[in-house]
């Protein structure tokens, strides 16, 4: 398994600002990803982000609104920026473990509101 | 493409009792991987299980219990002798290969209420 920690846990920020999290992972893993799960919603996945080169985007995600940068194999940032209260979600950080990261654990999630 | 449905939303149980969740999936690929997490109201996501799906074998861990049949699709949940620790919203999800890796694709969740 791997220990992931994110920063911050949670957040009150105003609309128009933008929210840059924070993933630490406790060993070196090739693939993170970033997710959003929206209130009573299930998870949504963002992006694929690989070291050293561009992340990946799922649909209706931009990397103008959710820029990600992953500069070594055990950290990686997800920035929300211009929000809005409709980006008021929780924000989670995984990593695939195992042969074609077959084994995917989690941090323990940032807690997003935007009045 | 991959699809998970759990389609209770919401179950809710007094202390004690026997509750089995459901998941049913969808997918092209015959090589792809289940998985059970659990989310507390903390938040976080707790792993609770993967099973792949070349192994038919049920699985029992504790209280815990799955049952994976390839056969309806299904991979459901049980908890024996329920708890109010086990209140939680639980997700079932998928992974096919997708370009290379395996990216899960998760159901809707069920929220689990056990009462004392």
């Amino acid at each position: 398994s791997a220990v992931i920690s994110q920063k911050p846990s949670r957040d009150i920020c105003q609309r128009g600002t933008s929210l840059t999290i924070q993933c630490q992972v406790d060993s070196q893993v090739t693939m993170m990803f970033w997710y959003r799960q929206q209130p009573g919603q299930s998870l949504t996945l963002i992006a694929t982000a690989n070291q050293g080169s561009e992340a990946t985007y799922e649909s209706g995600f931009v990397i103008d609104k959710f820029p990600i940068s992953r500069p070594n194999l055990t950290f990686s940032t997800l920035t929300v920026s211009n929000m809005s209260p409709e980006d008021s979600s929780i924000y989670l950080c995984s990593v695939g473990l195992g042969v074609r990261s077959d084994e995917q654990f989690f941090g323990p999630g940032t807690r997003l509101t935007v009045l | 493409a991959q699809k998970v449905t759990q389609a209770q939303t919401e179950i809710s149980v007094v202390e004690k009792e026997d509750v089995t969740l459901d998941c049913v999936y969808e997918t092209r690929d015959t090589t792809y991987y289940l998985f059970w997490y659990k989310q507390p109201p903390s938040g976080e996501l707790v792993f609770l299980i993967r099973r792949n799906s070349f192994d038919e074998q049920n699985e029992i861990s504790g209280r815990y219990s799955w049952n994976f049949q390839k056969s309806t699709s299904s991979f459901n949940f049980t908890i024996t002798a329920s708890q109010v620790v086990d209140s939680a919203v639980y997700f079932c999800a998928l992974s096919g290969l997708s370009g290379g890796s395996y990216i899960p694709t998760f159901g809707r969740g069920t929220s689990l209420i056990v009462h004392p």
